[in-house]
Order: C-alpha cells, then structure tokens, then sequence
C-alpha cells in the first residue's frame, strides 16, 4: 500500500531563506508524486508532479522537488523564501493501476517571517 | 470562471440532518473525487466516480453516500449528519486518457466547510 510521511507539521523560515519541506513515501511499485499547496480558505493548487520522468522537476513559483529512489524522498524546495509562500503543503502519492487515486500526506504549514 | 465549483462554500447543520454538498466542473473531466480535510490528518479519500455508471468507495465512506448525475456534477451526500463529521470537504476531477501507465494531474475546488452541531 501506497503511504506519505511529511515530517514536521509546521515550518518556521525567514524571508530570503531557503525552504525546505520533507516528504517521504512508500510505494510498492513505481510511484507518482505530487506537491500541492493550500493558501488560506483556498483549494488545492498543483505545485509540481513526478511521473518518472526527470529526477528533478521544476514547478511553479519557483518551487523544485528532486525524486531519490535509494531515499524514498520527494523534499520540496525553493531558493528564497516570500512572504506570499506562506500556506500549506501537501505531498501525495499514487501509483499506476491505482485509478489515481491519491494519498495525501498530513501537510506542512509553512511560515514566512521578516 | 472557475473549472471546478462547490456549493455550499460553508454549511452549518445539526446532528441528524440530511446534507447535500454539490460539485459541478467545466474541465470536460470524466473522473471525479471526494476528500475530506481534517487538521492533522491531510486529505483522505471519500468516494470517486470515472463515469455516470461507475462509482466507488474510498477509506472512508461509511456515513456517506454520492450521486454523479451527470459527466459535470457530482453530489456528496450525508444521510444523518454527526459531528465528527465536521470538516472541510473537497471535489476534484482528472481527465481519463485510457494510456497504460498514464496517471493524470486532480484539479481541486475551493472546498467546502462543513460544521455538524
């Protein structure tokens, strides 16, 4: 069975600092990875997707996530923190035959500071 | 516009009412979804439908039930509502390409915020 662990429910950085959000999965089969992100009283907005293609994908607002099989990671980064990157981030995972269905992990709530 | 719509955007009932919360999507999508967000617990899934005659059953559907009455709507209703079934609840769709191996991106609607007293 296909699972998420997100370590670290809430994230504390500071505007200008690298971000840093973990994820780790567990698939049985080669897995699809999704990051998605939550502003306040919004859905659900794709960040960025692995589907076995390139390692390293890049997403939008300059978010990145880099896919390493032996780590069984998919950690979300960007650069330089803004202030407009404070939400909730989600990683999901789903695998082929699985109707896509996906499985969320429990979120991180990421803070931006001055 | 937006592609994927929900109705009510927040909703407050009592134990025992029965509850009807709307989807509907302009994506041209054949596969729709029910989540419901809790604090901590991420998004876990309801019910899922890829056509009008196909629905089924997530992790947690006991206590729900759906209708997909066409391609575009899909309801999500709670037949006696209870209180631990407060929560934020979200639709989303995903194109069905038929490709082996193929695993298509979900678009979310805005949610919909649910308070069972």
């Amino acid at each position: 069975a296909q699972s998420v662990t997100q370590l670290g429910s809430h994230v504390s950085v500071s505007e200008g600092a690298l971000v840093l959000l973990r994820c780790n999965y567990s698939s049985s089969v080669p897995p699809y990875l999704f990051w998605y992100v939550q502003y306040p009283n919004q859905g659900l907005q794709l960040l960025l997707k692995y589907t076995s293609a390139a390692t390293l994908v890049k997403g939008i607002n300059g978010f990145e996530a880099e896919f390493k099989k032996s780590e069984t990671s998919f950690h979300l980064t960007k650069p330089s923190a803004h202030m407009s990157d404070a939400a909730e981030y989600f990683c999901a995972v789903t695998e082929a035959g699985t109707a896509s269905k996906l499985t969320f992990g429990t979120g991180t709530r990421l803070q931006v500071t001055l | 516009d937006a592609d994927v719509t929900q109705t009510p955007r927040n909703r407050i009932t009592k134990t025992g009412k029965r509850i009807m919360l709307e989807c509907s999507q302009t994506k041209g999508h054949d596969r729709m979804y029910w989540y419901r967000q809790d604090p901590g617990l991420g998004l876990r899934l309801i019910y899922y439908s890829f056509d009008v005659k196909d629905i089924n059953k997530g992790e947690i559907s006991d206590g729900y039930s759906v209708s997909r009455q066409a391609q575009a709507k899909f309801s999500l209703s709670l037949e006696s509502a209870i209180p631990n079934q407060t929560a934020l609840y979200f639709c989303a769709t995903s194109a069905a390409r038929g490709l082996a191996g193929v695993v298509d991106t979900q678009y979310f609607g805005p949610g919909t915020r649910l308070t069972v007293l």
